[in-house]
């Protein structure tokens, strides 16, 4: 069955720096779109980036709110999807998702989803 | 930026009702909508996509339906299993956006 694990998770100091990373199991990495989405504590669910596949040589999207700060990238020969979190504010608490995306045109929804890795943004 | 709308935030029922739940987006995103279903400390779950088919190992009486910026969630039976948090969410155009949730209590 596809799995994805995400680590890195912690404390940090408001302005500090943080790495996730998502490591994907049992399908084809390469061929997927790859998201993060994140969710604050008792919040709803807020779309931070994507990855596109190879095949649209992993081009990345960028919420406003993180353009600039966060960084997404891949390391193909271990499967791997990583979020570099810079200049970290107390806004970016959160529950940080690795997202696998389905389908293309109307049909792209996020089929599998990770666990979740808290980041705590605090003096 | 696209707006999804949910309504209502929270709704309670009891085991067997109908429940739907409606999702408005601000601008059309034609059927590029997927609702999703989540539980306390859990990662949510695909449910629908393109507006209104069935995620593969969802349970028939989860159906979805619309286009444009109007869209339903329904459930035509609740069972215990389905008290969660349920979220739309559009793939029209970036950023991608979500609605704001609505709560499914146990009346």
């Amino acid at each position: 069955e596809a799995q994805l694990v995400e680590s890195g998770g912690g404390l940090v100091q408001p302005g500090g720096s943080l790495r996730l990373s998502c490591a994907a199991s049992r399908f084809t990495f390469s061929d997927h779109y790859m998201d993060w989405v994140r969710q604050a504590p008792g919040k709803g669910l807020d779309w931070v980036g994507r990855s596109r596949n190879k095949a649209n040589s992993y081009t990345t999207e960028y919420a406003a709110s993180v353009k600039g700060r966060f960084t997404i990238s891949r390391d193909e020969s271990k499967n791997s999807l990583f979020l570099q979190m810079n200049s970290l504010e107390i806004e970016d608490t959160a529950v940080y998702y690795c997202i696998r995306v389905q389908g293309g045109g109307n049909s792209y929804a996020f089929d599998l989803w990770g666990q979740g890795t808290m980041v705590t943004v605090s003096s | 930026d696209i707006q999804m709308t949910q309504s209502p935030s929270t709704l309670s029922a009891s085991v067997g009702d109908r429940v739907t739940v409606t999702c408005r987006a601000s601008q059309s995103v034609s059927s590029s909508l997927a609702w999703y279903q989540q539980k306390p400390g859990k990662a949510p779950r695909l449910l629908i996509y393109k507006a209104s088919s069935l995620q593969s190992g969802v349970p028939s009486r989860f159906s979805g339906s619309g286009s444009g910026t109007e869209f339903t969630l329904t459930i035509s039976s609740l069972q215990p299993d389905d008290f969660a948090t349920y979220y739309c969410q559009q793939f029209k155009s970036y950023p991608v956006t979500f609605g704001g949730g609505t709560k499914v209590e146990i009346k």
